[in-house]
């Protein structure tokens, strides 16, 4: 089962705008909607976009998200001391037996 | 208020089993699927196995098919993993957590973990 990528980190300074990468393939992203998720240290992991570029209640409209073809990004705008966290993509993937897959996940520093 | 609670971690040896559970309030827990998503120390996060809110889909990694069981339990609010034959790689955080819908969504509840070693 495959992996999604991602650079293993990213920073910037407060204010700042970061764009984090997610590549894929035809089976997953290329056919499914693509979720983000942020993992601050020590705690669970918590839905940040989903459906490609939605946002759940609560989460600011600071992240955005969007997807094209096999890939999608994640951005992060007016970046601030607390988004300094794990970035984690994710999508279903439509292989033998359906199974979802996580990206290899960004390390966010807020510098 | 929407909650995970997951229990059942600890130490144990290499080929043994343990079960892990979960007790899922403040949702209509029927009405969705959920799963089990586990993190070795220090690394990214892995999805272990799924079940759909009547248990009629299930899913499982490559890594842990035919030693791991997902099952719920609708009355009890409860979802579950059977796990036989642990190996060291088995060890990590295991996560449960709740479906945007029922199946095939992303998961926008998760509980706090609870931690498995597998160690002699």
């Amino acid at each position: 089962q495959s992996v999604l990528t991602q650079p293993p980190s990213a920073s910037g300074t407060p204010g700042q705008r970061v764009t984090i990468s997610c590549s894929g393939s035809s089976s997953n992203i290329g056919s499914n909607t693509v979720n983000w998720y942020q993992q601050l240290p020590g705690t669970a992991p918590k839905l940040l976009i989903y459906s490609n570029n939605q946002r759940p209640s609560g989460v600011p409209d600071r992240f955005s998200g969007s997807k094209s073809g096999t890939s999608a990004s994640l951005a992060i705008s007016g970046l601030q001391s607390e988004d300094e966290a794990d970035y984690y993509c994710a999508a279903w993937d439509d292989s033998l037996n359906g199974y979802y897959v996580f990206g290899t996940g960004t390390k966010v520093t807020v510098l | 208020e929407v909650q995970l609670v997951e229990s059942g971690g600890g130490l144990v040896q290499p080929g043994r089993s343990l079960r892990l559970s979960c007790a899922a309030s403040g949702f209509t827990f029927d009405d969705y699927a959920m799963h089990w998503v586990r993190q070795a120390p220090g690394k990214g996060l892995e999805w272990v196995s799924g079940i759909s809110w009547n248990s009629g889909s299930i899913g499982y990694a490559d890594s842990v098919k035919g030693r791991f069981t997902i099952s719920r339990d609708n009355a009890k609010n409860s979802l579950y993993l059977q796990m036989n034959s642990l190996r060291a790689e088995d060890t990590a955080l295991y996560y449960c957590a709740k479906d945007k819908a029922d199946y095939g969504d992303a998961f926008d509840i998760w509980g706090q973990g609870t931690m498995v070693t597998v160690s002699s």
